[in-house]
């Protein structure tokens, strides 16, 4: 079935280890973003990519870090992670830009 | 200000009646607009878009969209247990590719 795919499903961390978030999509679409998920404060985008080979800074950039070396996968990295990390990681993608996003399944992160 | 806003809820309806969610946006050139549901512990799923303003029909759900007064529903008619859920509101952000959502609203359909 034709998707997102992000893993792992769930982590418990330690704060101050580093972690990258998996995110592949088989749907060729060239936009690709994460957002954090968090109650009371909705989505919040965190980082984007407009296409392969670009990324730039959403609403909640720091502490996060992203590449996009292909159009299939956009890796998301805490490269020391903090409690105000926990949440849930939700990576999505568009194509054509501008009709909707398709959600992969999330990833719920705690870290501790 | 938020960019964008629902009440929290939660808005109970009971089963078959019309459940009307909200929402207001701040950006007056916004042109596109979306309803998202998400179930408890699951990904949000797209169920409605609107791109002008009136009505946008699609089996019991209905989109109406008002630029003029920068304000966006969903309307589900004969609501069942099933539509149970948070109704998540997104504006595209104009000239960019990325969306704002509300904190959405949770709906309750009570059997």
């Amino acid at each position: 079935t034709a998707g997102i795919t992000q893993a792992p499903t769930s982590q418990i961390l330690a704060a101050g280890r580093s972690m990258t978030l998996r995110c592949t999509q088989d749907m060729r679409h060239n936009a690709m973003y994460w957002y954090r998920q968090d109650l009371g404060l909705g989505l919040r985008l965190i980082h984007y990519s407009n296409t392969a080979g670009t990324t730039g800074k959403g609403e909640v950039p720091d502490g996060y870090s992203v590449s996009r070396a292909n159009t299939d996968d956009f890796p998301l990295t805490l490269a020391s992670a903090v409690p105000s990390q926990t949440s849930v990681y939700f990576c999505a993608s568009s194509d054509p830009q501008g009709v909707g996003y398709t959600f992969g399944s999330g990833t719920r992160l705690t870290v501790v | 200000q938020k960019e964008v806003e629902q009440n929290s809820g939660p808005l109970s309806v009971p089963e078959g009646a019309i459940a009307s969610l909200n929402c207001t946006y701040s950006d007056r050139v916004s042109q596109s607009f979306f309803w998202y549901r998400q179930y408890s512990g699951k990904s949000p799923e797209l169920i409605m878009s609107i791109y002008s303003n009136g009505d946008k029909e699609d089996g019991r759900f209905t989109a109406q969209l008002n630029k003029a007064s920068q304000y966006v529903s969903l309307l589900i008619r004969d609501s069942q247990p099933s539509d149970s859920a948070t109704y998540l509101c997104a504006v595209l952000t104009s000239g960019t590719y990325k969306y704002i959502f509300g904190t959405g609203t949770r709906l309750k359909v009570l059997a």
